[in-house]
């Protein structure tokens, strides 16, 4: 079966830019979760949908939005891209609203 | 908010050495979740915790759920090359409506000497 599926998996862009970062959930899970992971650090919660309706935001700004399409699939936007927002953006699903958390690869995302 | 912290935060090990990391919460948890992190990959989730005073073995690694539900331990022992990578403990935490997040600790780096 397939995991978690996230694309692309490297890109690169300059301050300002906007960036749009996809995830395929593993088939019959109907929760996606959005986690920043930046370099030495552990993963830090960006957005949760469940059911194709935001569950969740974690202590990010505005730049940041997030949407589930109705097969559970999800995107993560990030407008006026910062030096600071370069990072492994990872997705993960999960089956029910808990429980352990299956991550993609993840996409690794350097500003310059 | 919640908190969890992570010691140590590197760990450097000849092969055979055992390793342990301890993981702490601000705040009572449900339930505490371990990943692990390969150089390079992606979390994977290694156990889930639930009960007060819960232990766990996974072959060579054994996972202890404190009586207060605050805290936790990952120790492994005979450490192998393949156990190199960043082991993160996780609370979950919920913010109104049925929202639920991790909230991960920075983790401990293994490093093992072969």
């Amino acid at each position: 079966d397939a995991g978690v599926t996230q694309s692309p998996t490297h890109l690169i862009k300059t301050r300002g830019q906007h960036v749009t970062l996809r995830c395929s959930p593993i088939s019959g899970h109907k929760s996606v979760s959005w986690y920043q992971q930046v370099l030495g650090q552990g993963p830090q919660f960006i957005f949760q949908y469940y059911e194709k309706e935001e569950r969740g935001r974690g202590n990010f700004p505005d730049r940041f939005s997030a949407r589930q399409f109705p097969n559970y699939s999800s995107e993560l936007n990030v407008n006026a891209l910062l030096l600071g927002d370069s990072a492994l953006y990872l997705c993960a699903s999960s089956f029910v609203n808990t429980g352990e958390l299956f991550f993609g690869e993840g996409s690794r995302l350097t500003v310059l | 908010g919640q908190q969890v912290m992570q010691i140590p935060q590197y760990q450097h090990v000849q092969e055979g050495e055992d390793f342990t990391t301890y993981c702490n919460s601000s705040t009572t948890l449900s339930n505490i979740q371990w990943y692990k992190q390969r150089p390079g990959g992606h979390p994977v989730f290694l156990i889930q915790l639930v009960k007060s005073g819960e232990v766990k073995k996974q072959k060579r690694l054994t996972f202890q759920f404190g009586e207060a539900k605050k805290n936790s331990s990952l120790h492994i022992t005979a450490t192998q090359t393949t156990d190199v990578g960043t082991y993160f403990c996780a609370g979950p935490s919920r913010s109104g409506g049925s929202n639920y997040k991790l909230t991960f600790g920075k983790g401990t780096l293994l490093t093992v000497n072969p």
